[in-house]
């Protein structure tokens, strides 16, 4: 199983609403990723899980927060965003948290989020 | 500071071959990569290539790394429809973040 699964594929919300994008890999990783993904742009590196552990925030704002309740499992929350905030989130997974080295990223299809 | 730079678009006939070439600033890169997106998708790793390395062949694919120029290109052989998509060039600090450059559109023609 070499897959990143990321649910909802689709998520529609108001600036009030709270909602979770859902991430899971079964590959035994212990690094794991969110990336935003705005139209015809490179992905933007968020935060990154290591042995479950929050090793990076790219100074994401706090409307953004992750969770990571097993080395499986990665959720992002989401609370009064804007509608800026509009873009495709992207997991991913690699074996360890890449220092220079050749750790495979594998990246989930994302969740499309619209915010209005 | 770290920035990998790379054309925005290349269009080609299918049966041709595609280059997409890329810059990268940072001389401490041990690997360079070449992730594929097509439209809708995540992003796939295609390929990718030890700061020690001048080449790597791969089927279609043929990675070229000029490291003295800090220069990395990525050759697809007899490119099809199916190759139609964003090809984006990264490299690996020794912060462990992947440094993605704009992507190159891909465009084949029958």
């Amino acid at each position: 199983d070499t897959e990143v699964t990321q649910t909802p594929k689709h998520l529609v919300m108001g600036m009030t609403n709270k909602k979770s994008l859902k991430c899971e890999q079964h590959m035994g990783h212990r690094a794991m990723y969110w990336y935003k993904q705005k139209a015809k742009k490179p992905p933007e590196l968020m935060f990154v899980y290591s042995y479950e552990k929050l090793s990076i925030n790219e100074s994401v704002p706090s409307r953004f927060s992750p969770e990571c309740p097993n080395s499986s499992l990665l959720n992002l929350h989401l609370h009064a965003l804007q509608p800026e905030d509009s873009a495709l989130y992207l997991c991913a997974s690699s074996q360890v948290v890449l220092a220079g080295g050749s750790g495979e990223l594998f990246f989930g299809e994302g969740s499309r989020l619209t915010v209005l | 500071g770290e920035d990998v730079e790379q054309s925005l678009f290349l269009s080609v006939r299918e049966g041709d071959s595609s280059v997409i070439n890329c810059t990268y600033t940072d001389s401490s890169s041990t690997y360079l990569y070449w992730y594929k997106q097509e439209p809708g998708a995540g992003l796939q790793l295609l390929t990718y290539i030890f700061s020690n390395m001048d080449m790597k062949q791969d089927q279609r694919l043929t990675v070229l790394l000029n490291k003295k120029d800090k220069h990395l290109s990525l050759r697809i052989a007899d490119t099809q429809t199916g190759d139609s998509a964003i090809y984006f060039c990264a490299e690996s600090n020794q912060g462990g973040k992947l440094i993605f450059g704009q992507g190159t559109e891909l465009s084949v023609k029958p």
